[in-house]
């Protein structure tokens, strides 16, 4: 099965509350990387942690990450309704050269 | 921000015809470039890794003879999926990894994805 199993599979919240979405996945890595992905659209580079990273903050987008639990966390603060989105984490291994993708958490911030 | 351009977004075509879909980078050397599905609302589906100058390698159960993928130039990928058939309709969309920036960035640089219909 592919790496970078999120959760849950679809959330929708008020604007201006918190989301906060799960990333699993099953080997070592070298980073994860989250994106966000419009209907219809490309894929959209959110921010990226390193192995040795713990916690990265990226405007309203905070990603922790626990190797030992093999787990990420996103949490998109203060939501909007233009975050309506899906939401993919990638388990990145550099060595092997790719990365692999979840199925993604569909976000839905009504207004 | 790096920039990767897909043509074309979309594409319909009858049963039989082969479809060519480009993938560029605008800005910066892509060494490598990867080629994904996606059917709707799942995940994407890696089907091969694009080298430079060199083949393909194609991720188990993707038909290499049925999706051509060619990486002429550190600028361009092209998947040409040959004998189209309806069950080949899907998004197909390309990432490229800047081959120039830091080792072990990893940060990957998305086109917009390209829709093809086989009728």
């Amino acid at each position: 099965s592919q790496q970078g199993e999120e959760d849950p599979q679809a959330l929708s919240i008020q604007e201006g509350e918190n989301a906060t979405m799960n990333c699993s996945y099953k080997t070592s890595i070298n980073n994860l990387q989250w994106y966000r992905q419009n209907s219809g659209r490309g894929l959209v580079h959110l921010i990226l942690i390193r192995s040795n990273e713990r916690e990265k903050h990226s405007g309203r987008l905070r990603v922790t990450l626990d190797t030992s639990k093999k787990s990420s966390s996103l949490l998109i603060t203060a939501s909007r309704a233009a975050d309506t989105a899906s939401y993919f984490c990638a388990a990145g291994n550099t060595n092997a050269g790719k990365s692999t993708f979840g199925d993604g958490t569909t976000l839905t911030v009504k207004p | 921000g790096a920039v990767v351009s897909q043509h074309p977004s979309r594409v319909i075509c009858k049963s039989g015809t082969s479809v060519k879909i480009e993938c560029r980078s605008l800005d910066f050397q892509a060494t490598t470039m990867f080629w994904y599905r996606q059917f709707p609302k799942q995940s994407l589906m890696l089907m091969a890794t694009s080298n430079e100058g060199s083949k393909a390698t194609y991720e188990q159960g993707v038909e290499k003879d049925k999706f051509l993928i060619n990486h002429a130039s550190l600028t361009l990928s092209t998947l040409t999926v040959t004998s189209a058939h309806p069950e080949d309709s899907s998004f197909y969309i390309c990432s490229a990894r800047d081959g120039g920036g830091a080792p072990n960035t990893g940060e990957l640089f998305f086109g917009e994805g390209s829709r093809l219909t086989v009728l």
